[in-house]
């Protein structure tokens, strides 16, 4: 069956890295789009980055621009996020999400979610 | 940064129709896509681009489109319903994606 796992998540110290990773199975991986969005806990989503299918084209929420970097595997389905210069602020459950694209360049939603990996900021 | 706009909250009693709204400046030239969550759980996909319906998600969970407003409609609302519900959608001139701030539906 499709399923996503996200992995990698941890505390760390403000200003530190820290890199996630989210396997894929069940479906050809290198065919979606992929995202990450966070979510502390009680808040509501927060968008925080997506990739192309094929890795050639990255997005980034404003927040996390020039300190995170989305990246992909397709040879191993996995999907990651480097993350530095990590502030409190970046504390919260991380879901990985896939995202199929029509010909006509639309998005059918985020159709498959992960359970998410937590990462704490924190000294 | 763009935004979108949805009521913090919704109260229904069982069976009646809830319709929860979503705004956003580019919502007529950028499909809209909505999500339900539950407690200690992953969101689920429950409408895409505005109107659609993925498999296995009940007839009675609609979409719907106005100018700068896109509508999720639950008819003969059960208790199971009670969740967050989340809009989801993009800017036109950067590619730039954003939720809206969520709604809790209640079933009172």
């Amino acid at each position: 069956q499709v399923h996503l796992a996200e992995s990698g998540g941890g505390v760390v110290q403000p200003g530190r890295s820290l890199r996630l990773s989210c396997t894929a199975s069940g479906f050809t991986f290198s065919r979606v789009a992929m995202h990450w969005v966070r979510q502390v806990p009680g808040k509501g989503l927060d968008w925080v980055a997506v990739i192309s299918y094929d890795g050639r084209n990255t997005h980034y929420a404003d927040s996390v621009r020039g300190r995170f970097t989305i990246s992909r595997d397709n040879s191993k389905s996995t999907l990651y996020m480097q993350m530095s210069s990590l502030r409190a602020e970046d504390s919260a459950l991380y879901y990985c999400a896939t995202e199929h694209y029509d010909s006509n360049g639309y998005g059918s939603g985020m159709d498959v979610w992960g359970q998410g990996t937590t990462v704490t900021v924190s000294s | 940064s763009y935004e979108l706009t949805q009521p913090p909250s919704v109260s229904v009693s069982p069976g009646q129709t809830a319709r929860i709204t979503c705004s956003g400046d580019a919502l007529p030239k950028q499909y809209a896509y909505w999500y339900q969550q539950k407690p200690g759980q992953a969101p689920v996909l429950v409408i895409f681009k505005d109107t659609e319906r993925p498999s296995g998600i009940p007839e009675r969970i609609s979409g719907s489109t106005s100018g700068t407003t896109v509508t999720l409609t639950i008819s003969g609302v059960q208790a199971e319903d009670e969740a967050d519900y989340y809009c989801h959608s993009s800017d036109i001139t950067t590619p730039y994606w954003v939720f809206g701030g969520g709604t809790k539906l209640t079933v009172v």
